[in-house]
């Protein structure tokens, strides 16, 4: 079946520094999302992509579809203890469901 | 209002007890979902109804029994549980269950099973 691929597992950082989250998925995909969760919270969306190179910008947030619409990463530029949390990529083909990376928790040296 | 709610917020259960997980949105969306979440892991698709008929059943063994009595509300039945079934429970809405739509998860309900 479907499987989406998120590396790394963990990241611990000074604040201040970047942090980035790959996505790879082992067939193509009709859209790619992406979710916070904060520890003890639930998921919360953060932004979708659907076009082949897509990027967006949210802020510090940086969100990239590859050209061949099979990978995806989350870039975040000079990090804050409000970033702390677990990033999770949900890969989408069409159907009623989205497959949801490992996920990578991303932890903050203050 | 954005808000997934769900019923209730921490429940501790014998393997022999019956008992029900509700969630409920006002949003006006057409499906819903039920995750199972384990600690360190993904949320993991259990059930999926779209316009009030269940359309994925991830072969969720049948001590798990979803109900959806009206598009606002979602419930999940519990009978003879194990502890293994220990973890978050999360319901997510959506507008009609395409891939693409985003999804609004509640806050969860945190299971132990003894």
């Amino acid at each position: 079946g479907q499987q989406v691929m998120q590396i790394p597992q963990y990241q611990h950082v000074q604040e201040g520094e970047d942090f980035t989250t790959y996505c790879n998925s082992s067939t193509t995909l009709s859209n790619i999302q992406w979710y916070k969760q904060r520890p003890g919270g639930h998921p919360v969306f953060l932004i979708q992509l659907v076009k082949s190179g897509e990027v967006k910008k949210q802020k510090r947030l940086t969100f990239q579809f590859g050209e061949a619409k099979k990978n995806s990463s989350l870039h975040i530029t000079a990090t804050q203890t409000t970033d702390v949390g677990t990033y999770f990529c949900a890969g989408g083909r069409g159907a009623q469901k989205l497959v949801f990376g490992q996920g990578t928790r991303l932890t903050i040296n203050p | 209002d954005t808000e997934v709610t769900q019923t209730p917020k921490h429940l501790v259960m014998g393997m022999t007890n019956k008992k029900s997980l509700k969630c409920e949105q006002h949003m006006g969306h057409r499906a819903m979902y039920w995750y199972k979440q384990k600690a360190k892991k993904p949320p993991e698709l259990m059930f999926v109804y779209s316009y009030e008929k269940l359309s994925i059943n991830e072969s969720v063994p049948s001590r798990f029994s979803p109900e959806c009595p009206n598009s606002s509300l979602l419930n999940l039945h519990l009978h003879a549980l194990q502890p293994e079934d220990s973890a978050l429970y999360l319901c997510a809405s959506s507008h009609d269950g395409s891939s693409t739509d985003t999804q609004y998860f509640g806050p969860g309900t945190r299971l132990t099973v003894l």
